[in-house]
């Protein structure tokens, strides 16, 4: 079945860069878009970008902007976020996930329904 | 940014109840709206998407309905297994925007 394998947990001091891997597996063609999300200790979800399984196409918050970059290496089927100049705010669980056009009633739309398992980043000094 | 507010943002409810959770968007998003359910230390799951369609496996006790900016997510016949947070996202538009998440607990 697909799925996505997020990388290890991270710990960075304040100013650092942290990546954050995610495997895809099971897929014939890598997804078209994948989505990056976090969510601060206690807090709610918050987008952060997507990037093109083919590594054509990226868009990001305009909140992370200049800190923040996605790829996606088609060899080994796996997509990267990079955070850079990390904040004691960036601590936070990491996900990635699939955005897929979902075909329902009356419409396609598009929905996250693959999730990778999360990739916890501690911004400590 | 699609601003999306959720109510409540906590909830109390026994096994077998029915709840009900609201999101509303500060613009018109047609039937691009999902909900999500999450536990604790866990991914979120969808549940629903397009407003009403239910993801594959979803119980059909869960409904979702609305169009345009406001919609409901009703749960009936509420089981252990339904206590967990629930988040709305809309798909209009980017950046892709979430509820601040509606924490269903048990009575």
């Amino acid at each position: 079945q697909v799925q996505l394998v997020q990388s290890g947990p991270e710990v960075q001091n304040p100013g650092a860069s942290v990546r954050v891997s995610c495997k895809t597996s099971g897929y014939t063609v890598l997804p078209y878009k994948i989505t990056w999300l976090r969510q601060a200790p206690g807090q709610g979800l918050e987008w952060m970008g997507w990037i093109s399984g083919d590594n054509s196409q990226t868009e990001y918050t305009q909140k992370l902007q200049g800190r923040v970059s996605m790829t996606t290496d088609t060899s080994t089927r796996t997509v990267y976020m990079e955070l850079t100049s990390l904040r004691f705010e960036d601590s936070a669980v990491y996900f990635c996930a699939t955005e897929t056009l979902v075909r329902g009633a009356p419409y396609y739309y598009y929905a996250l329904d693959v999730w990778g398992q999360g990739t916890a980043v501690t911004v400590s000094s | 940014d699609i601003q999306m507010t959720q109510s409540p943002s906590s909830l109390s409810a026994s096994v077998g109840d029915s709840v009900t959770i609201t999101c509303r968007a500060n613009q018109i998003i047609r039937s691009h709206l999902n909900w999500y359910q999450q536990k604790p230390g866990k991914a979120p799951d969808l549940l629903i998407f397009g407003a009403s369609n239910l993801h594959t496996g979803v119980p059909p006790r869960f409904r979702g309905s609305g169009s345009g900016a406001n919609f409901t997510l009703t749960i009936r016949n509420l089981q252990p297994a339904d206590f967990a947070t629930y988040y709305c996202q809309q798909t209009s538009t980017f950046p892709r925007t979430f509820g601040q998440g509606t924490k269903l607990d048990m009575k």
